[in-house]
């Protein structure tokens, strides 16, 4: 079974433009996640998902980043205008069934973001 | 609010020695909690999960033990192996609320 995959795996971008990152949970797992992981500190997550619906997007800067999941399958993260501040590893994560946040989640490799 | 906390930045061993590593929370909700394991270049992956019921996890030679009085959740591992070098995050849900600690890096040399 494939596990989460992530694309692209590496980024860089100058202050200002957009980037987009794609994630593929692992089959028939409903919930999805996306964190945020600066170097050196640990995943701060930014939105989940179950299905199609956001369950959590407190930590989500809805000024700048964006997020969708439209058919509760695939799911895309968008910075509108990347600041240098942004520069982290973007992790997508997927569980199981009706666990929710309760269950294990799986991990995908994550994005690595550079913004110059 | 919700929080966890790992007192513990990096813990250096040798091989063979006990490790213990300390995590605390703050939380309104009785939780579940988690501890995953990062290795270089990779995504976390579940090492242990512990929930109100159960108290305590085994898996891979390490052992978490869950104590509610005082709201830590230790990880600790009798012998470690080198291969065990990595960063270790204590991971606390509730109330569809889903916070990792900062991490402690293990490093073990042989």
């Amino acid at each position: 079974e494939a596990g989460v995959t992530q694309s692209p795996r590496y980024a860089v971008l100058q202050e200002g433009q957009a980037v987009s990152f794609w994630c593929d949970p692992i089959s028939g797992h409903d919930t999805l996640y996306w964190y945020q992981q600066p170097r050196d500190q640990g995943p701060q997550l930014l939105v989940y998902f179950r299905d199609e619906a956001v369950i959590d997007n407190s930590q989500l800067p809805s000024d700048r980043f964006s997020a969708v999941r439209p058919k509760g399958t695939n799911s895309t993260l968008k910075i509108q205008s990347a600041k240098q501040g942004d520069t982290a590893t973007y992790l997508c994560a997927s569980s199981p069934g009706t666990g929710g946040a309760l269950a294990e989640q799986f991990f995908g490799p994550g994005t690595r973001l550079t913004v110059l | 609010g919700d929080s966890v906390t790992q007192m513990q930045g990096q813990v250096t061993l040798s091989e063979d020695d006990f490790l213990f590593i300390n995590c605390t929370y703050s939380t309104t909700w009785y939780p579940t909690l988690f501890w995953y394991v990062q290795y270089p270049g990779e995504g976390p992956q579940l090492l242990l999960k512990v929930t109100t019921a159960n108290n305590k996890g085994i898996s891979r030679g390490f052992e978490a033990t869950y104590d509610k009085g005082t709201t830590s959740f230790h990880l600790q591992k009798a012998s470690v192996q080198e291969s065990d070098s990595a960063v270790y995050y204590c991971v606390r849900t509730g109330g569809y609320k889903v916070v990792f600690g900062s991490g402690t890096r293990l490093l073990v040399s042989p």
